[in-house]
């Protein structure tokens, strides 16, 4: 299957600063990126949809303004966590389709954030 | 897209077949079933999907009734590795562009 990357895998950071997350498709043109989060003992939401080149569209109730997601180019996307609190330590993970995979979302292993 | 229904665990004996039902009774015409396991602090990984026949890959085999609202999925021969929390979903194919709506899921745990 199709190789998605993240950087960092896990990260620790204080509140009140800043994280940036990659998500990197490795082997294909990704044209539309994916981010979700997951909360301990919870199910995957979706937080926002990103084609390369334009703005990320956010789901209901996820601040645009705190998660920033720039997506572009076909290989990147990055989710900057903005102003960070302890109520956004979370497990963040990518997703990618385009090209030939564009039937199909292939996910990264997931950035543990913790706010302290 | 149409909502599942899962049960929230299962366990199965290693080197048994491991069989997970899903209830999709509001699937539309167009909606396939979809099936991803998550292994513990990692990200989802895609098994199968089909729309009506049944359908087998290295993985897994996938069986959806003939009504089309219900399925289960099946590993033939469970490992330890196997142990994950299989989400069922059900989405329009082609939907490469649309993000993923991921229900609780049955977290299958396969006993030595």
């Amino acid at each position: 299957g199709a190789v998605v990357s993240q950087h960092p895998s896990w990260v620790i950071c204080k509140s009140g600063t800043s994280v940036k997350i990659e998500c990197r498709s490795l082997d294909f043109q990704a044209t539309t990126m994916f981010w979700y989060r997951q909360f301990p003992k919870q199910s995957l939401m979706l937080m926002a949809t990103s084609n390369e080149g334009s703005k990320a569209t956010y789901e209901q109730g996820v601040e645009k303004d705190k998660f920033l997601i720039n997506h572009a180019s076909l290989t990147l996307s990055t989710l900057t966590v903005t102003s960070a609190h302890p109520e956004d330590s979370s497990f963040y993970i990518c997703s990618a389709a385009g090209g030939a995979r564009a039937y199909e979302q292939y996910f990264g292993p997931g950035t543990r954030l913790t706010v302290t | 897209d149409a909502k599942t229904t899962q049960p929230p665990s299962m366990d199965c004996a290693e080197g048994r077949a491991a069989n997970l039902p899903c209830n999709h009774s509001t699937i539309s015409g167009n909606e396939y079933v979809y099936w991803y396991r998550q292994i513990h602090s990692q990200g989802p990984q895609y098994i199968i999907h089909g729309l009506k026949n049944n359908e087998t890959n290295e993985m897994a085999s996938l069986i959806i009734t003939e009504d089309r609202k219900s399925s289960t999925l099946i590993l033939p021969h469970a490992t330890l590795r196997d142990t994950a929390v299989y989400y069922c979903i059900v989405r329009v194919a082609g939907g490469g562009a649309d993000g993923l709506t991921f229900g609780k899921g049955t977290h299958l745990i396969i006993q030595p």
